[in-house]
């Protein structure tokens, strides 16, 4: 079992809809992650949390919104998506920022588009 | 352009063979992890390799690190389909980090 809990595991949803995905750790990590991940190819980084504050946002666009409540959990917010935004959307943490403390991952979030 | 080149990018191989993936940069990395992807589920750590040349090994998984610290290496002998997964290796160059290219690795039975 991941010590990195993401809900929901499945997110059917149409492209006006809103929804969030939720990321979950008590291993003390100060630095959270969410990627994107198509089938078969390396996450991509979307965005970095560090200490609560967003520290990387690596171009994404505005309809993925994401956020700190503290330090065990990190959401990202889902509105107005397109078809090619359908994804693996992976949340991971680390003792600090990045660099050269690994990443522990959750299972991610299956994301489809309709 | 990709920091951490992977090759080969696809692999199938039968049970038991030996199999070795490459991970290349032009980079100088402090450390390389490499992590497995099982289907369905989230990257998992494998091993950190930290000093050139350094050899770690986990049972029939051999991992190396370059002396230049600009590549790695992950060596599986006699393979098996538990074996099966996206493997990426990865670091931190310049302050940030990045992951290679992934081989998707089948064991067949």
């Amino acid at each position: 079992d991941t010590e990195v809990t993401q809900t929901p595991k499945h997110l059917v949803m149409g492209m006006t809809n809103k929804k969030s995905l939720k990321c979950e750790q008590h291993m003390g990590h100060r630095a959270m992650y969410w990627y994107k991940q198509k089938a078969k190819k390396p996450p991509e980084l979307m965005f970095v949390y560090s200490y609560e504050k967003l520290s990387i946002n690596e171009s994404v666009p505005s309809r993925f919104s994401p956020e700190c409540p503290n330090s065990s959990l990190l959401n990202l917010h889902l509105h107005a998506l397109q078809p090619e935004d359908s994804a693996l959307y992976l949340c991971a943490s680390s003792q600090a920022g990045q660099g050269n403390q690994p990443q522990h991952f959750g299972d991610g979030t299956r994301l489809s588009i309709l | 352009t990709q920091l951490l080149e992977q090759s080969p990018q696809f692999l199938s191989i039968q049970e038991g063979e030996n199999l070795t993936v490459y991970c290349n940069s032009s980079s100088v990395f402090s450390s390389l992890q490499w992590y497995r992807q099982e289907p369905g589920e989230g990257p998992v750590l494998l091993v950190t390799v930290v000093t050139g040349g350094e050899v770690k090994k986990l049972k029939r998984l051999t991992f190396q690190f370059g002396d230049a610290r600009k590549d790695s290496s992950l060596h599986i002998t006699a393979a098996q389909p538990g074996d099966t997964g996206l493997y990426l290796c990865a670091g931190e160059a310049g302050n940030q980090f990045y992951f290679g290219t992934g081989t998707s690795l089948t064991v067949i039975p």
